[in-house]
């Protein structure tokens, strides 16, 4: 079974664009999850999605966002990028996203605003 | 509240040799998990190992097991036999049962294998 997949892998913008990254869960599974890692901050909840639902939501201005389609792929979304977005965004998945259920995660996308 | 500690610093460990990862963590929901991942400098966060909060027995898998002193708050991995492939950061994580499905991570621990 495939894992998760992302992309792109790398990216590289300037400050004020805005970015788009997509995740491909693992097949069958419905939850996607989104964190940040930064050096300064580690690995950071930005949100979740089940069935096109944001269920649950980070600590994280507006200008974050995602959505989820029918078939469970995710995107998210970063407006007006700022310096400190600067980050490895790593996607996760799992089957229903509730108990005890392992989060698998994908390769990431490093993202580098300039 | 940062509910997950990693105060570790950087480790060197021989090949061959077991290694022993700290990790604490806080709650006051009874019912949780604790997950350990590995992530390599590829990034790709990998996962090793669950221990539920209501499991009897330390989980183990492979070369992997967890130490879970549940009165201590305390969940370390034990990394037997140490291979050059596992030189990464370690991260343990836990997540509430009930509440949402959010992962909280700790900072991480660096470990470095040596020939």
């Amino acid at each position: 079974k495939a894992g998760v997949t992302q992309t792109p892998r790398y990216l590289i913008k300037t400050r004020g664009q805005q970015v788009t990254l997509s995740c491909s869960p693992i097949s069958g599974h419905r939850s996607v999850s989104w964190y940040q890692q930064t050096p300064g901050q580690g690995l950071q909840f930005l949100f979740e999605y089940f069935s096109e639902t944001q269920r649950n939501k980070g600590n994280f201005p507006g200008r974050f966002s995602g959505r989820q389609f029918s078939n469970s792929r995710s995107e998210m979304n970063v407006s007006t990028l700022e310096l400190g977005d600067s980050a490895l965004y790593l996607c996760a998945s799992s089957l229903t996203g509730t108990d005890q259920e392992t989060q698998y995660f994908g390769p990431g996308t490093r993202l580098l605003v300039l | 509240a940062q509910k997950i500690t990693q105060t570790q610093p950087g480790m060197f460990v021989q090949e061959k040799e077991a290694v022993t990862l700290d990790c604490t963590y806080d709650t006051s929901d009874p019912s949780y998990g604790l997950f350990w991942y590995k992530q390599p400098s590829s990034g790709e966060m990998i996962f090793l190992i669950y221990q539920g909060s209501y499991d009897q027995q330390n989980a183990t898998e492979g070369r992997y097991s967890l130490n879970f002193q549940k009165a201590r708050k305390s969940a370390n991995l034990v990394i037997s036999a140490s291979q050059l492939g596992d030189s990464a950061m370690y991260f343990c994580a836990m997540r509430e049962i009930g509440g949402n499905n959010r992962l909280a991570f700790g900072k991480g621990n660096q470990v470095v294998v040596i020939p």
